[in-house]
């Protein structure tokens, strides 16, 4: 596609639940990054792929998160009994490497009521 | 620990105005830095990029400088006009692996 396509746009999920979150990079792009950005802030970095592997994983903030890339194109993040705090819009981007720049997606708006 | 901090949080102009927004960095030994607008609501947009070996970047109205030992860098917007209006955010690649972001400045430009 032309850009970093993300899905869905927005989700509401319960208290408890499990929930995961699709990002299509841009074609060719092997770096791929989540973020995650509260009201106000600045986006927060979660995870790195290079290729299919993590190579920087260190911003997931506890073992509820999980992110996968096993082709080295789509990648999933997952939460696990997710909680009201992780209510926040969660950013995807990639880029070709890092002499290059970052393309994001639109985000998905993730609500847990 | 890479820490970005973005002055002012938030700027009003009328437009027509030049003006310029700052991003500051802790650490000087930087890749690159990125300069991205966000609308509410929506994802980032990416404005440009300076690579650590340059001192500036220029696209349309906007120019870009990186001083990267003293650990600043500027967006320039020339005449400014209400489309202008958004969040402005700056991205500091430090290890190749992230970007650290700030927390922005929220820029609106009046009729």
């Amino acid at each position: 596609g032309a850009g970093v396509s993300q899905t869905p746009s927005n989700k509401v999920t319960e208290k408890g639940k499990y929930v995961e979150l699709r990002c299509d990079p841009i074609s060719g792009h092997t770096a791929l990054y989540w973020y995650r950005q509260s009201l106000g802030q600045g986006p927060e970095f979660l995870i790195y792929f290079q290729g299919t592997g993590a190579a920087d994983d260190s911003g997931l903030p506890n073992d509820r998160f999980f992110a996968v890339r096993p082709e080295g194109s789509v990648s999933t993040l997952k939460i696990q009994r997710t909680e009201r705090g992780d209510s926040a819009v969660y950013l995807c981007a990639s880029r070709l490497d890092m002499n290059t720049e970052a393309f994001f997606g639109q985000g998905t708006r993730l609500t847990v009521v | 620990k890479q820490e970005v901090t973005q002055i002012p949080a938030a700027l009003s102009v009328p437009e027509g105005e030049n003006l310029v927004l700052n991003c500051s960095f802790t650490d000087s030994a930087i890749y690159n830095l990125q300069w991205f607008r966000q609308d509410p609501g929506k994802g980032l947009t990416s404005l440009l990029l300076i690579q650590s070996s340059q001192r500036e970047q220029t696209s349309g109205r906007l120019n870009a400088s990186l001083d990267k030992s003293s650990g600043r860098s500027t967006l320039y917007i020339a005449a400014s006009q209400p489309g202008d209006s958004a969040t402005y955010l700056c991205a500091v690649d430090t290890s190749g692996s992230r970007l650290t972001f700030g927390e922005g400045t929220q820029l609106t430009v009046n009729p």
